[in-house]
């Protein structure tokens, strides 16, 4: 799992299926966030968690949180050929000031959707 | 949120050259960031980019070899100086808007190629 492990590494999936991503931490996080990232390309922001939330949606996402198991999961449901990319998890480093843009990030897990 | 403009979206350079990346924001922000993105790895913070100051570097990066700038609160360069292959990543600009519990925003990233 991240930070640093992924679960899976990759996952490749038909179009229509859901698609579940794993991420653990070991540090206690005020907040978790999960990164899209297309072809090496920049990242752009999916959903922020934080600690005192459990469940969060966004549209065909769904985030889990699980502070006791230091863990959180990401659901793509209905999945599409265009949610190919690569998935991260982050972290802040610290409380407070500038720790707070300082992200650890996991090793990412590379989802493609096959049309 | 935030839009931001990164520039060169890619290069090759020859070792022992010098590369400087810009970022503009289009709009003021507190808190700026880069990144690297090693090829098949996940994101490593590089330093801060502090506005009238000096970066604070993480662990493993030093100012001789990414000089930092950040005039003002729009607009910084990193430059990676000396280049080796090693060197070879995709750099990302990030910055920080609003809340401390919020997302970073990303760039497009800078695939640097170093021969």
């Amino acid at each position: 799992s991240q930070q640093g492990e992924e679960d899976p590494q990759a996952l490749s999936i038909q179009e229509g299926e859901n698609a579940t991503m794993n991420c653990s931490y070991k540090t206690s996080i005020n907040n978790l966030q999960w990164y899209r990232q297309n072809s090496g390309r920049g990242l752009v922001h999916l959903i922020l968690i934080r600690s005192n939330e459990r469940e969060k949606h966004s549209g065909r996402l769904r985030v889990t949180l699980d502070t006791s198991k230091k863990s959180s999961s990401l659901l793509i449901t209905a999945s599409r050929a265009a949610d190919t990319a690569s998935y991260f998890c982050a972290t802040p480093r610290g409380a407070g000031g500038t720790s707070y843009g300082k992200l650890t990030f996991g090793q990412g897990t590379i989802l493609t959707v096959h049309p | 949120s935030a839009v931001i403009s990164q520039k060169p979206s890619r290069d090759i350079c020859q070792r022992g050259t010098s590369l400087t990346i810009q970022c503009q924001v289009d709009s003021q922000v507190t808190m700026m960031f880069w990144y690297r993105q090693q090829p098949g790895q996940s994101l490593t913070l590089i330093a801060t980019a502090n506005q009238g100051s000096e970066a604070t570097y993480e662990s493993g990066f030093v100012i001789d070899k990414f000089p930092i700038s950040r005039p003002n609160l729009t607009f910084s360069t990193l430059t990676v100086s000396n280049m080796s292959p090693e060197d070879s990543s995709i750099y990302l600009c990030s910055v920080k808007q609003g809340e401390l519990n919020s997302p970073l925003h990303f760039g497009n990233g800078t695939r640097l190629t170093v021969t």
